[in-house]
């Protein structure tokens, strides 16, 4: 049991919209930390994907945003392109456990 | 380029030790604190353990608290794990990464296997 939740799954078409939800609690996200998100490709090491809740490293496309509030935070991808097919996790710092994972999100591009 | 190379990994018995090390370069090593994240085969990633950039704060998860030490070498640009006592549930590919919030270097892991 991760201590941030994550849909296991979500799916869209190509150059869809599609949003991963990551929730937290008053330790970590609540507790004003930041949140980031990274891009897994299938068998290859994590990449950061935001950073800082909302900020993009470069070389991201801007196609990829994130938002946080309260205890909650979410990564958009508008134009769904096949090479989004990855799994995708949020990451947090909790007061008590340090560093935290989402349980991770398998984005499938229909 | 930054970059980070984890070695170590291999088969090792239920109740065995092993040591992993990860090499950085690209970057001045000694002014950012490392981690080591670990991720069983088919599951998502866990956070294992936290080193500052001077060896001063550490921390573990309660997983492997008591059994890894994570120890770092700034003179030869190098971070390691200490792994005691292990368990079946620790057979997962390891990364070290740099930073903790974010951690935006990840080298690409080494297969730790635990099984008889």
């Amino acid at each position: 049991q991760s201590v941030l939740t994550q849909p296991p799954s979500v799916s869209g078409a190509p150059g869809q919209r599609v949003t991963i939800s990551c929730t937290g609690s008053s330790s970590n996200i609540g507790a004003g930390y930041d949140v980031h998100w990274y891009q897994q490709l299938p068998g290859t090491a994590p990449k950061l994907l935001i950073y800082g809740n909302s900020n993009r490293p470069s070389g991201v496309p801007d196609r990829f945003s994130g938002s946080k509030s309260g205890t909650s935070a979410s990564l958009a991808i508008t134009g769904l392109q096949a090479e989004d097919e990855a799994d995708y996790y949020c990451q947090s710092y909790d007061s008590s456990l340090r560093g935290v994972f989402g349980g991770g999100t398998k984005l499938t591009v229909l | 380029e930054v970059q980070l190379v984890e070695s170590g990994g291999g088969l090792v018995q239920p109740g065995g030790s092993l040591r992993l090390s990860c090499a950085a370069s690209g970057f001045t090593f000694s002014s950012y604190s490392m981690n080591w994240v670990r991720q069983a085969p088919g599951k998502g990633l866990e956070w294992v353990s936290y080193i500052s950039s001077s060896s001063s704060t550490i921390y573990y998860a309660d997983s492997v608290k008591g059994r890894f030490t994570i120890s770092r070498d700034n003179a030869k640009n190098s971070l390691y794990l200490q792994m005691n006592s292990l368990r079946a549930e620790d057979t997962a590919v390891y990364y070290c990464a740099r930073d903790l919030s974010p951690m935006d270097v990840w080298g690409k892991g080494t297969t730790v296997t635990v099984s008889s």
